[in-house]
């Protein structure tokens, strides 16, 4: 099983952050699919996930500026950020969580830079 | 809000060295949901244990996880040189649905 980010790396202050995030092996089905960041030197910070069948989780700290959403016949589950700032600076890892019995991050992308500078 | 505190926030120890981490919750969770990642360089983070005490798959046996309630522990025997990098805890509850402490950096002395 292994995820793969895709999407640009650079965007303006006020731009929307449009990543995906593409499955190969494994299945879909009954797992959470999950988009973590890193700031540059920073710890690592949950931004949401979202579940196969489309129920949603996500950070109260971005609440108001994300949606994420799952094409489950394409294998691939995406993230977008409304209004990104400097502070939206990170590496974007997609992750899969798996609730039935380990309950943890057990898959992860390589992770993907994104910069928000104007 | 539960928050995670890692101690210390540097370890400095040599390559045969026994490490502990400690990972401590602002207030009584469960070990169900406790896991613990292994960061290098340049890389994305691995899960090392889960469920507080479990091992993940491939993991070595040299790596142990213990604790309960707002304390837990994770335990590296006998340092191999390439166990070397940010080590973080986390924890799935209800708000912030996930935590994580903010890691110990593992640094050969």
């Amino acid at each position: 099983v292994q995820l793969q980010e895709s999407g640009p790396g650079l965007l303006k202050p006020s731009e929307t952050l449009s990543l995906t995030c593409t499955l190969s092996g494994g299945s879909i089905s009954t797992y959470y699919w999950s988009w973590i960041r890193q700031p540059p030197g920073k710890g690592l910070e949950f931004i949401g996930h979202i579940f196969y069948n489309g129920s949603t989780v996500y950070n109260p700290s971005v609440r108001s500026r994300v949606i994420m959403s799952v094409d489950r016949s394409r294998r691939q589950f995406s993230l977008e950020l409304r209004s990104v700032t400097a502070g939206d600076t990170a590496v974007y890892y997609c992750a899969r969580y798996t609730w039935l019995g380990v309950r943890a991050f057990d898959i992860w992308g390589l992770g993907t830079r994104v910069t928000v500078s104007s | 809000e539960i928050v995670l505190t890692q101690s210390p926030g540097t370890l400095s120890l040599s390559p045969g060295d026994r490490a502990t981490l400690f990972c401590r919750a602002s207030q009584s969770v469960s070990g169900n949901f406790l896991a613990w990642y292994q960061q290098k360089p340049g890389q994305a983070p691995r899960l090392l244990i889960y469920g507080a005490s479990n091992r993940a798959i491939d993991m070595p046996d040299r790596f142990s996880g213990s604790g309960s309630g707002t304390d837990f522990t994770l335990t590296i025997s006998r340092l191999e040189p390439e166990d070397f990098g940010v080590y973080f805890c986390q924890h799935y509850g209800r708000s912030p649905p996930v935590t994580f402490g903010q890691g110990t950096r593992l640094e050969i002395k």
